[in-house]
Order: structure tokens, then sequence, then C-alpha cells
């Protein structure tokens, strides 16, 4: 079936570093793919998404590139904000029946000042 | 902007009460989904809906039902409150149609905690 691996968290980081966020996925077919963010006390919000192969989602400085022949869309930032601490999610939609998302399991990143 | 609502957002009970979590969406979305999040932050779908009328069971087992007799509502029941039940819930909801890049819009969820 299909699945998300993403990197083990949590990540700390500092003010102005390089964010690189590990994605991985098995999927049948041609899947969209989505990071999503969860910040504290709230639910998720989509970040950015790829529909196809060799497709970059960008967002609020974030980007993740579509790699068909790897099966990844890590996360990239090239300077982090203390704002942008929260729990970033991997996902994969397979387009079958419900439409129903198979996440990653999450990865908690904290930046310092 | 997506307009989906979760009441309450925190909820403290004692076991065995009966409770309902309340998940309505204005933007006329015909599926509808139930995600339960553990402490780890994994998130478990619980159940699903493709309309009015509509439920299937999800991914994870659980004690709990659901109903969809109006298309921009899809409560959550739990008959009788345990405290393995103690875990944030999350409703979403998805434009209708079989396009793999429709994203799901989230609630802000309910924090459930059961003594």
């Amino acid at each position: 079936g299909n699945s998300v691996t993403q990197m083990e968290g949590p990540v700390t980081l500092s003010e102005e570093a390089f964010l690189t966020i590990n994605c991985t996925y098995t999927a049948t077919g041609y899947p969209s793919l989505f990071w999503y963010v969860q910040y504290p006390g709230e639910g998720l919000q989509l970040l950015l998404k790829a529909t196809k192969a060799d497709d970059k989602g960008s967002n609020k400085g974030f980007e993740a590139t579509y790699r068909k022949e790897t099966t990844s869309f890590h996360l990239e930032k090239g300077s982090v904000q203390v704002s942008d601490s929260a729990v970033y999610f991997c996902a994969l939609s397979d387009g079958a029946g419900a439409q129903k998302l198979v996440f990653g399991q999450g990865t908690r990143l904290t930046i310092n000042p | 902007e997506a307009d989906i609502y979760q009441t309450p957002r925190y909820l403290v009970i004692g076991t065995g009460k009966k409770i309902t979590l309340e998940c309505s969406q204005t933007m006329g979305h015909d599926k509808m989904y139930w995600y339960q999040q553990d402490p780890g932050m994994e998130l478990h779908l619980i159940h699903y809906s493709y309309g009015v009328n509509s439920t299937e069971k999800g991914d994870l087992s659980s004690e709990s039902t659901v109903s969809r007799i109006r298309t921009e509502h899809f409560p959550l029941t739990l008959e009788s409150a345990r405290p393995s039940h103690t875990s944030q819930y999350l409703c979403a909801s998805r434009p209708s149609g079989t396009r793999t890049y429709n994203e799901q819009f989230f609630g802000p969820g309910t924090r459930l905690t059961v003594l």
C-alpha cells in the first residue's frame, strides 16, 4: 500500500539556518504530494503541493520538488525564522475513491533566536 | 480562505459520558474526514464520508461513530468515553471531483481529555 516516511525529529535550528526535512514515499500510480504545517494548538494548513514529476511547490520561502526517480519530496527553506517553529507533515493523495491522504509521522521543528 | 469549524475546541469529561464533537464546513464540500492525532503527532484516519448519507470506517479502528445528514455537518459521537479516547480530533473536508491535487482543508481540532 501507499506510505510516506519523514525524517526523524525533533529538529532544532538557529534563526537564519538552512532547513531540509526529508520525505520519501511509496505509491502506485501518480500521486499528488503535499506538505502541511501545524502550529501549536491549531489544525493543519496546506503549505505547498506538487501534482506531477518535476513540479516544484513553493510558499512562504519553503520549496519542495516532486522527484519521481528518487520517490522524494524534501522540504527546504533557505533561512528559517522563529515563526517557522511548528510540526510539518508530508502527505500523498492517490486519487482513488475517497482521495484519502496518507501522512508521514510528522517532524517537529524548533527555531531558536 | 477555508471555512471549517470544530466545537468544542477543548473538552474535559469523566469516564462513561456520551459526547459529540461537532464539525461544520461552509464550502459545500462533499468529502469529509475525521482524524485522530496521538501525542506522538501521527494522524490516523478514523472515519470519512463521500457525501450525505455516506459514512465509512477509516484506517484506524475507532469506537466512535459518525453521521452525515447534511452536506455541511459531520459530527462524531462517543457513546461512552474512556481515558483511551483522550486525543486530538481533527476534521477535514475536500472539494468534489477526482483530482488528486485537491487539498484537504482542516478545522482547528478538538482536544479531548477523558478522566
